[in-house]
């Protein structure tokens, strides 16, 4: 059974740090992975889906990363600012037979500090 | 148009009301979806259309009954419903059900129930 860890739970930065996400999960046999922000009482925002077969990528100032063999995703965000606070989540779509339902992590609640 | 619209953002019932949460999207997508989500969890799987057809039903009581009138729309009929289910219900959409695809999500309607 497919499980997704993300670490750390909670994070507190001042405005300006370079930060790191976790996320890992226990089957490497995964179609892709999708890194969402939810903004409190919000719907998710899509931020970053890398493929099975990438390495990683980039949308502004996120960069995902992704070893399938490992397990191991990590969303990186330069030079964090206030309004990236909010929780961030990453989801697996598994690569089993019949339907592939999206697995999630539990999330990082991240707050920056001006 | 990227957007998956919700509707309405915020409801409020009793246990003995009928009421509905309504999803839309314009990206032609053929697979749809109803997810629950409590304070500080991940969203879980209620609901999957596929070309307007159930696909996926998790296990969910039948006081939550869903609709896909037509390959653009989703409904969520709402008749009977406990207190424990209060929670934000989010929509998302896919191209299709399986393999290498994004899901891309609403923002939600926030119902409590009385």
């Amino acid at each position: 059974k497919q499980e997704v860890t993300q670490i750390p739970a909670a994070l507190s930065v001042p405005e300006g740090e370079n930060l790191v996400l976790n996320c890992s999960f226990t089957d490497s046999a995964i179609y892709n992975l999708q890194w969402f922000r939810q903004d409190p009482g919000k719907g998710l925002t899509s931020l970053l889906l890398i493929q099975s077969s990438q390495r990683e990528q980039t949308s502004g100032r996120l960069n995902a990363s992704l070893d399938k063999s490992s397990g191991r995703s990590t969303l990186y965000i330069a030079a964090s600012q206030p309004g990236d606070s909010a929780t961030y989540l990453c989801a697996v779509r598994p690569e089993n037979t019949g339907f592939q339902k999206l697995v999630f992590g539990t999330g990082t609640r991240l707050l920056v500090s001006p | 148009d990227t957007e998956v619209t919700q509707t309405p953002k915020h409801l409020v019932m009793g246990m003995t009301n009928k009421k509905s949460l309504k999803c839309e999207q314009h990206m032609g997508h053929r697979a749809m979806y109803w997810y629950k989500q409590k304070a500080k969890k991940p969203p879980e799987l209620m609901f999957v259309y596929s070309y307007e057809k159930l696909s996926i039903n998790e296990s969910v009581p039948s006081r939550f009954s869903p609709e896909c009138p037509n390959s653009s729309l989703l409904n969520l009929h709402l008749h009977a419903l406990q207190p424990e289910d209060s929670a934000l219900y989010l929509c998302a959409s896919s191209p299709r059900l399986t393999g290498d695809v994004e899901l891309f999500f609403g923002e939600g309607s926030r119902l409590t129930v009385l």
